[in-house]
């Protein structure tokens, strides 16, 4: 248990919906980052956030969006929502701002099915 | 840009030694992590190196050449539940922004 919380753990929704996956990170960290998992692409760096503020974006779409609350939880919005957003979406989080070792320990992902 | 590559899968067999190579392109590079994921579960980590060199730990071992842009995680007395796949990710300097590989399916057989 990396105690990195993610809920809900499974979701399945339709075409065209919009779903809000949360994520609260362990004790103290302060830096959280999201990643998407799909089948053919692998581990996808999406965003990350660190005391609230953005830090560093990846190859999120426009469609997400996400953000981090002052308790240091964080919430990623999925918005018309299509057929290839179906994945695994993990959040991790590390005790600093991200740079040099700062080990990011992974939550045991939500599951995004969208039909 | 940023660029991993690591091979697809490998196989070996129960109480061998086996080397994952992953080789990276990216433009301020600070360090390169290994990570294991079992099918279905979160990655852990295993590794990290910012030096050039070998760091151990048990029975999993990690080198870095920066030179080389080339790494490599090194796996001995293997047990079947190291069958997995690892993950290697580049962090870019500064920044949390890590670029992963598409990973390295490891069968371990008996």
């Amino acid at each position: 248990d990396s105690g990195v919380t993610q809920t809900p753990k499974h979701l399945i929704t339709a075409t065209g919906q919009r779903v809000t996956l949360r994520c609260s990170p362990r004790s103290g960290d302060l830096s959280v980052y999201w990643y998407q998992q799909s089948l053919d692409q692998g581990l996808q760096f999406l965003i990350q956030y660190y005391n609230g503020e953005e830090r560093a974006k990846g190859n999120i779409l426009e469609r997400f969006s996400a953000q981090q609350f002052p308790d240091l939880h964080s919430e990623l919005n999925l918005s018309s929502l299509e057929l290839g957003d179906s994945a695994l979406y993990f959040c991790a989080s590390s005790p600093l701002a991200g740079a040099g070792g700062d080990t990011q320990y992974f939550g045991p992902g939500t599951r995004l099915t969208v039909l | 840009g940023q660029n991993i590559d690591q091979p697809t899968e490998m196989t070996a067999t129960e109480g061998a030694i086996v080397q994952i190579n992953c080789t990276y392109q990216t433009s301020g590079f600070n360090g390169l992590f290994w990570y294991q994921q079992h099918a279905g579960e979160a990655p852990t980590f295993l590794s990290y190196n910012v030096l050039d060199g070998l760091e151990e730990k048990g029975r999993f071992s990690s080198f870095l050449s920066r030179s080389k842009g080339y790494s490599y995680l090194l796996l001995k007395e293997l047990q079947m539940k190291d069958s997995a796949s690892y993950l290697c990710a580049a962090v870019t300097m500064g920044a949390g922004k890590s670029t992963f590989g598409d990973g390295t399916t490891l069968t371990v057989k008996p």
